[in-house]
């Protein structure tokens, strides 16, 4: 039963270039969450999504930075034009769909994006 | 500002001693988790404690719930080098899904 995985694990970018990161949930997951972690920090919330639906991004920078979850294939959060500011650790979890708020999120390993 | 600050930032004990880890939190919640973190990884799920509940153990683990004074504390008995990682604290919302987290204390298990 394979976890949520994260492509890829390391992404190195110049400045104005962009990054693209890609999430496949839990198998039967259908909540995707995005959360990004500076060093030394917690995490910090950026977009929950269903399939083809953004539910909340409220976390979300209003530039530079979409996600989309497709009915078919992983999420994908998008940074355009990344600047240095943009280099962190981004987090994928998912949930399974319940009607119930706040269920356990399962976390994938990370990918640790480096703008130079 | 974070939902979620633990205390304290960084705690470093002797294998065998028990770790003892607090997280306050400012707004009402629906349950409050608990993550560790190994150096540059992703975070693993230890514990889920709901608002109605008081205390919680999983293994070595034990869950403290206070909603009155919003904090919740997390021990870790009998400690291992193993143990060494960092540990969060996360609020779910009575409404919407996503987790808040707090900055998280970073634990040293010396052998």
């Amino acid at each position: 039963n394979a976890g949520v995985m994260q492509n890829p694990r390391h992404l190195v970018r110049r400045r104005g270039q962009e990054a693209r990161l890609r999430c496949s949930p839990m198998k039967g997951h259908s909540h995707v969450y995005w959360y990004r972690q500076l060093p030394e920090e917690g995490l910090k919330f950026m977009v929950y999504l269903q399939k083809e639906n953004i539910i909340d991004e409220s976390g979300m920078p209003k530039e530079r930075f979409s996600a989309e979850f497709p009915k078919e294939g992983p999420s994908i959060l998008r940074i355009q034009q990344v600047v240095r500011g943009d280099s962190a650790a981004y987090f994928c979890a998912s949930s399974p769909p319940s009607m119930a708020s706040s269920y356990e999120q399962y976390f994938g390993p990370g990918t640790r994006l480096t703008v130079t | 500002s974070q939902q979620g600050e633990e205390d304290p930032q960084a705690l470093s004990i002797q294998e065998g001693e028990n770790a003892t880890m607090n997280c306050s939190y400012k707004t009402s919640i629906n349950n409050l988790q608990w993550y560790r973190q190994n150096s540059g990884r992703g975070l693993v799920h230890l514990i889920l404690i709901r608002s109605n509940e008081r205390e919680k153990h999983s293994g070595r683990l034990r869950v403290t719930l206070d909603t009155s004074k919003k904090s919740s504390s997390l021990l870790i008995t009998a400690s291992r080098a193993a143990d060494t990682a960092s540990y969060f604290c996360a609020t779910g919302p009575w409404a919407g899904n996503m987790l808040t987290f707090g900055g998280g204390t970073r634990l040293m298990v010396k052998p």
